[in-house]
């Protein structure tokens, strides 16, 4: 069974501090990796995603690290703001005859304190 | 601007009763999904299309029921079988060739009464 294994399922990080959430992948046909982030009440909405051929991609203050070999990935908030504060889901697609289906981690409740 | 619409944002349902999601997109996906949320449980799938009249099951489709008879609408029907109906909603949509990122909706919360 595909899964992708996300870590921790809460997040508690004081203002200004780095939030980093760890997700762990098993099949390796998996080409896509996205994040979503949802705020309470709202649909999930797509953060930043990466494909395996790079091991880093930086939108502002959301990296994705990479980590081909090791079949791990893992998102970092830097400057972590009260703003930021939501559900944060990983994702993988890719191989399969259901390769553009997402399978989704359970999810990480980040809470950044003022 | 497209995108996807979900209604009601609220629904109550009286406990035997069939309650129908709408589910509608302007974004020319090919493909689009009903999950369900509950808390802690993250995203759990409930049906997936892929092309008009087609359509598949997901994790946790018992109790429910969907349609595709357009390539921008997809209804979820929750059905009385559904044992615990009271949930948070979500449908998306996708491409299905390069660009595996998904559209979701707001979002229809369900509550039995």
């Amino acid at each position: 069974q595909q899964q992708v294994k996300q870590s921790p399922q809460s997040l508690i990080v004081q203002k200004g501090g780095i939030s980093i959430i760890n997700c762990a992948y098993e099949n390796t046909a998996f080409d896509y990796f996205p994040w979503y982030q949802q705020f309470p009440g709202k649909g999930p909405a797509l953060l930043i995603a990466i494909r395996p051929d790079v091991s880093e991609k930086k939108e502002g203050r959301f990296t994705i690290s990479f980590n081909k070999s090791a079949k791990q990935f893992s998102l970092h908030i830097m400057d972590s703001q009260p703003g930021d504060s939501a559900t944060y889901f990983c994702a993988a697609a890719g191989g399969g005859g259901s390769n553009y289906k997402l399978t989704f981690g359970k999810g990480t409740l980040l809470t950044v304190n003022p | 601007d497209g995108g996807i619409t979900q209604s009601p944002k609220y629904l109550f349902r009286k406990e035997g009763q069939n309650v129908t999601l709408s589910c509608e997109q302007n974004l020319n996906h090919d493909a689009m999904y009903w999950y369900r949320q509950d808390p802690g449980q993250g995203l759990r799938l409930i049906y997936y299309s892929q092309i008009v009249n087609d359509f598949q099951k997901g994790d946790i489709a018992e109790g429910y029921s969907v349609s595709r008879e357009k390539k921008e609408s997809f209804p979820l029907t929750v059905t009385s079988a559904q044992k615990n109906p009271t949930a948070f909603y979500l449908c998306a949509s996708s491409l299905l060739r390069n660009n595996y990122g998904y559209t979701f909706g707001s979002g229809t919360r369900l509550t039995v009464v």
